[in-house]
Parts: structure tokens; sequence; C-alpha cells
């Protein structure tokens, strides 16, 4: 079975460019988690989604950062202007019925610098 | 509060040796899930195992096992005769069923080194 795909695996921008990272989640999964991993700040929870609908985005550093689901099977996290401080892996996981804690399974991870 | 401490920031032990990892946690719920993952160096994020509060049986996988004691607040990770591909750093990770639902608060990680 096909796991969470993220897309890109790295990606090198200049500072002020518009950076859009995307996300699959397994299919049949219902929560969509996004997650910035920072050796700073270890993993943190940005946003989440249940059933396409955000749910908290109290992590969400700034109004620069935006996600959207526009269905079960696709998401998107924009950063736009991106900063040099955005550098780190961003992570999508997805889980099924997360209400009951089932285990989150995260893709690969976009690594992003921003020069 | 919500919390999970790993006091152990980097471990190094040599192939064959037997390794702990602690994984202590704060939570006022009664119902909880606690959690394990595994980050190898290829950046990935691979859960391992998922325990609630109601079972604190023992759990045994292979090389892998998990001792969870609710009297301690701990939920610690041993590795059997470590591998050198067991190298990776390792999270564990709290999940309240009450408060803050749907969240995985994970602590800071444990690098393990496996030498051959």
């Amino acid at each position: 079975d096909a796991g969470v795909i993220q897309s890109p695996r790295h990606e090198v921008t200049e500072m002020g460019q518009e950076v859009t990272l995307r996300c699959k989640p397994i299919s049949g999964h219902d929560y969509l988690f996004w997650y910035r991993q920072t050796m700073m700040r270890g993993l943190e929870l940005l946003i989440y989604f249940n059933n396409n609908v955000p749910i908290d985005d109290s992590g969400m550093p700034e109004d620069r950062f935006s996600a959207k689901m526009p269905n079960a099977s696709f998401s998107t996290l924009k950063i736009q202007p991106s900063e040099p401080r955005d550098s780190a892996v961003y992570f999508c996981a997805s889980s099924f019925r997360a209400g009951d804690n089932q285990p989150q399974h995260f893709g690969d991870g976009t690594r992003l610098s921003i020069l | 509060a919500q919390k999970v401490t790993q006091a152990q920031t980097e471990i190094s032990v040599v192939e064959k040796e037997d390794v702990t990892l602690d994984c202590v946690y704060e939570t006022r719920d009664t119902t909880y899930y606690l959690f394990w993952y595994k980050q190898p160096p290829s950046g990935e994020l691979v859960f391992l195992i998922r325990r609630n509060s109601f079972d604190e049986q023992n759990e045994i996988s292979g090389r892998y096992s998990w001792n969870f004691q609710k009297s301690t607040s701990s939920f610690n990770f041993t590795i059997t005769a470590s591998q050198v591909v067991d190298s990776a750093v390792y999270f564990c990770a709290l999940s309240e069923a009450t408060y803050n639902t749907d969240k995985l608060i994970f602590g800071t990680g444990t690098r393990l080194q496996v030498f051959p």
C-alpha cells in the first residue's frame, strides 16, 4: 500500500519567494497533519485537518503560512513570502479515526532551504 | 500539562549490546496513548508501537521490547543485541483521549549510535 506521499523532497529557493509543499495522505485516512522539524524546536505540529476541514491551526507560526485541503487526497502548505528562518524539514502525516488516537503515518518529508 | 521527556540526548553503544531508551510522560488525562517512532538517517519517521493507558502489559517484537509503567509514568524502549541498522533518532510521543485529542506531543528524541 502506498504511504503518505510528499513533494518535493527538497526545495531550495530565495527569500521572498512563494513555496508550496504538497501532500497526498494514505487512502481512507480522514486526518491529515502538517509538522515542521528543526534542530532548535524539534517536531512542531502546525495544523491538522479532519475530513478536509482545518481543526486546529494554532501551530502555524505566522500569516505567511497557509494550508488547504481541497479534497480527501490532497493538501498543500504554502509559505508566502518565505524567509530563511522557515528552513526546516516539513512532514505531512495522516491517520484513520484519530479520535481513537490511531498512529499517525508520516511522509518522507520536504527539506526546505530558504537562502 | 502534557509533556514527554526523553532525558537521554544521545547514546552510543557497540553492536550486540542491549540499550534502553527512557521516556517519561506527564498527563492529566486518565485515558491516553503512547507511541514510539524511529527516524533513521534517511529522515523519514517510522511508527513502531502504540499503547493505551489501560494496557500495561509489556510488549516484545523481535529485538524490540517496551516497558510501560503507569506508577512511574514511563514507557521505556529496549533494543536487545543492537545492530548498526538501529542507529537512528527515536521519539516517544503522547496523545490524550480527552484533552487536546488528536494531537501527538513528541519528546525531543534520543539519538542512538550503534558502532560495529
